[in-house]
């Protein structure tokens, strides 16, 4: 069966420090693979999807990118955090063509930036 | 664009009444739809899913029926528990290149003994 990682699982970082979340999925290969983030009592705002190795797409302009450097490995990464940064991070990982796009979602990364 | 469009919560309920969601989209061409829920503290959870027109989806008591003539997938379910109290998100995924999910704004139900 399929299962996905992320860690940290929580995390507490200075304005202006780098970040690094790590997502891993199990149990697949090509998943397609995504970052997301919910802000305290909001919806899901998606910031970048991959549909394979080295291949990021980035949804919105921020100073957050997005690496994939291995077909089931996904890392959200910042040079300079910013107050705004703060949020719940959800990875997800979803079949590729061919079949119902269903998602699958990580435990999540709570980050708070002070 | 895409969009999905669900009632603003929160819902509070007693147990063992009706609930219903609302949940509205628009799309072009014929996206699947899904219902996600979220525990408090933890990531989403798939609920159900309809992958075409008149499709039902069904789990755990809950289901919602893909509607194309009203653009609705309204979120059912007969009686609640408190174990039901959580955040639900409509979504829908457009079958195009790296199939975006597009989610709805989420609705808080609580669900009082």
């Amino acid at each position: 069966s399929q299962t996905i990682h992320q860690w940290p699982a929580t995390l507490v970082q200075p304005v202006g420090s780098p970040l690094s979340l790590e997502c891993t999925v199990e149990g697949t290969s090509n998943p397609n693979l995504y970052w997301y983030r919910q802000a305290a009592g909001r919806g899901l705002q998606l910031l970048f999807y991959s549909v394979g190795i080295g291949q990021i797409s980035s949804e919105v302009p921020q100073n957050l990118s997005a690496s994939r450097p291995q077909d089931r490995q996904f890392i959200l990464s910042s040079k300079k955090l910013l107050l705004s940064d703060s949020g719940f991070y959800l990875c997800a990982w979803g079949p590729g063509q061919g079949e119902t796009p269903t998602q699958y979602f990580g435990p999540g990364t709570r980050l708070t930036v002070l | 664009g895409d969009s999905v469009t669900q009632m603003e919560g929160p819902v509070t309920l007693s147990e063992e009444a009706f609930l219903t969601i609302n949940c509205t989209y628009t799309a072009t061409g014929y996206p699947s739809l899904f219902w996600y829920v979220q525990y408090p503290g933890e990531g989403l959870q798939l609920l159900l899913k309809a992958t075409k027109a008149d499709d039902k989806g069904s789990n755990k008591g809950f289901e919602a029926t893909y509607r194309k003539e009203t653009t609705s997938f309204h979120l059912e379910k007969g009686s609640v528990q408190v174990s039901d109290s959580a955040v639900y998100f409509c979504a829908l995924t457009a079958h195009t290149g790296g199939f975006k999910t597009i989610f709805g704004a989420g609705t808080r139900l609580f669900v009082k003994a």
